[in-house]
């Protein structure tokens, strides 16, 4: 079946500039996360969503980071006034049940996103 | 809070040489443990995972990994590797029973398979 996908692959953007990312899950998973991939600090948690709980945005870095998830099924990472540090590869994950179980993180390909 | 260390940046290996790929954590709770593992210009793929029962975990690729409690590790081996497993290894762990189960990440090793 489908695995997670993510769009655009690549994007570029000017310092200063709003992004939007976005995760497609696969379906009737229904928990999902936002991680982060940089030579500098590595893979990060950024956030997680699970059915209809409050997200936990713990990992989120700052405010100028958000992200909403729409009926259940896809999200979309906001990051608005990007710095350079944000350049990154960004990670989608879903699963089927989320909460402390341990059940299997399925990973989509990436956003990478470079801020000049 | 919980953290995994991978000590070894880069390990280099002939092919058809066995591999260990060394991960150790910390953590006041439970964890359950995981080895990823990302070729080039790909997402994480899942290797293996410890929930419970045997401590001797098998996973995709001939892999296999064994949980140490007393010793906090849970390192990866591989008898034979092969010129193909040359990728991005990263141990992580989740919190057992936590709110969430978001994964925290060691810093990878690469693997490096040579002729």
């Amino acid at each position: 079946g489908a695995g997670v996908s993510q769009s655009p692959s690549n994007k570029v953007t000017e310092k200063g500039k709003d992004v939007e990312l976005r995760c497609d899950p696969i379906s009737g998973h229904t928990a999902l996360y936002w991680y982060r991939q940089s030579l500098g600090q590595g893979l990060e948690f950024l956030i997680y969503f699970q059915g209809n709980s409050a997200p936990d945005k713990s990992g989120l870095p700052s405010d100028r980071f958000s992200a909403e998830r729409t009926g259940g099924s896809v999200s979309t990472l906001t990051i608005q006034r990007t710095q350079q540090e944000d350049s990154a590869v960004y990670l989608c994950a879903s699963s089927l049940w989320g909460g402390g179980g341990g059940d299997t993180q399925y990973f989509g390909p990436g956003t990478r996103l470079t801020v000049l | 809070a919980q953290s995994v260390t991978q000590l070894d940046s880069q390990v280099p290996v002939f092919e058809e040489a066995p591999v260990e790929l060394r991960c150790n954590y910390s953590s006041s709770v439970s964890v359950y443990l995981f080895w990823y593992v990302q070729y080039p210009n790909q997402g994480l793929q899942l290797l293996l995972k410890y929930l419970s029962g045997s401590t001797l975990v098998k996973g995709i690729n001939g892999f296999e990994a064994e949980f140490n409690k007393s010793q906090t590790s849970f390192h990866l081996r591989k008898p034979s590797v092969h010129i193909s497993d040359t990728a991005e290894y990263f141990c992580a762990v989740s919190v057992n029973g936590g709110a969430t189960n978001k994964l925290i990440f060691g810093t990878g090793t690469l693997l490096a398979v040579q002729p």
